[in-house]
């Protein structure tokens, strides 16, 4: 059974454009949430998170939206780049202590921005 | 430089040959974790070790040991290869504590094959 569903597998918007990645989750005892962002070649990357006691965290043009009653969470790039073009991973979390615990992924988001 | 360290980066070998995939961290971290990113199925936890003293498994453990003798270490054993093992390996560490405690810093990827 698949712990964090995502969606859409694939975006293409134009330069400008806001792309939104939506997530969705079952176990109300995640406690963290974070995207990655993957370049080809590349290993992933944290890109932001957010906990479940805030609605919305910022930062530059990534924005995470934490729904919890819904047991939804989405990124939102403003004004996307070039640049941004990448895959993106949704995950979630039950920390154990001060520290990670066992880490569910979604399936990813390959997202293309055309210039 | 902070980094994580995979070895060797791509590797063919045949069914049911042991091998190890190495991993080594030069950032002090406690929480250490390997992952298999498959097409269309995103990245899959594998096993994850959350200190030198407790590892448990993820998402998808079997075929799979690892071993924690040391902070800085965590070997990805396969002890006898099937062609259904074929993926892209990653390890990735964190730091366990303190504020960030839960940014995962990605190695570069072990690019298995099994014939």
């Amino acid at each position: 059974q698949q712990q964090v569903k995502q969606s859409p597998q694939s975006l293409i918007v134009q330069k400008g454009g806001i792309p939104i990645i939506n997530c969705a989750y079952e176990n109300t005892a995640f406690d963290y949430f974070p995207w990655y962002q993957q370049f080809p070649g590349k290993g992933p990357a944290l890109l932001i998170a957010i906990r479940p006691d805030v609605s919305e965290k910022k930062e530059g043009r990534f924005t995470i939206s934490f729904n919890k009653s819904a047991k939804q969470f989405s990124l939102h790039i403003m004004d996307s780049q070039p640049g941004d073009s990448a895959t993106y991973f949704c995950a979630a979390s039950i920390g154990r202590g001060s520290t990670l615990g066992r880490l569910y992924f979604g399936r990813g988001t390959q997202l293309t921005v055309w210039p | 430089e902070a980094q994580v360290t995979q070895n060797p980066r791509y590797l063919i070998t045949v069914t049911g040959k042991k091998l190890t995939v190495t991993c080594s961290q030069n950032m002090n971290h406690e929480y250490m974790s390997w992952y298999r990113q498959d097409p269309g199925l995103g990245l899959r936890q594998i096993y994850y070790s959350m200190n030198v003293e407790v590892t448990d498994k993820g998402d998808v453990p079997e075929g799979y040991k690892v071993s924690r003798k040391e902070k800085r270490n965590f070997p990805l054993i396969l002890e006898s290869p099937s062609p259904n093992q074929t993926s892209l390996y990653f390890c990735a560490s964190s730091p366990g504590t303190g504020g960030i405690s839960y940014e995962q810093y990605f190695g570069p990827g072990t690019r298995l094959t099994v014939t």
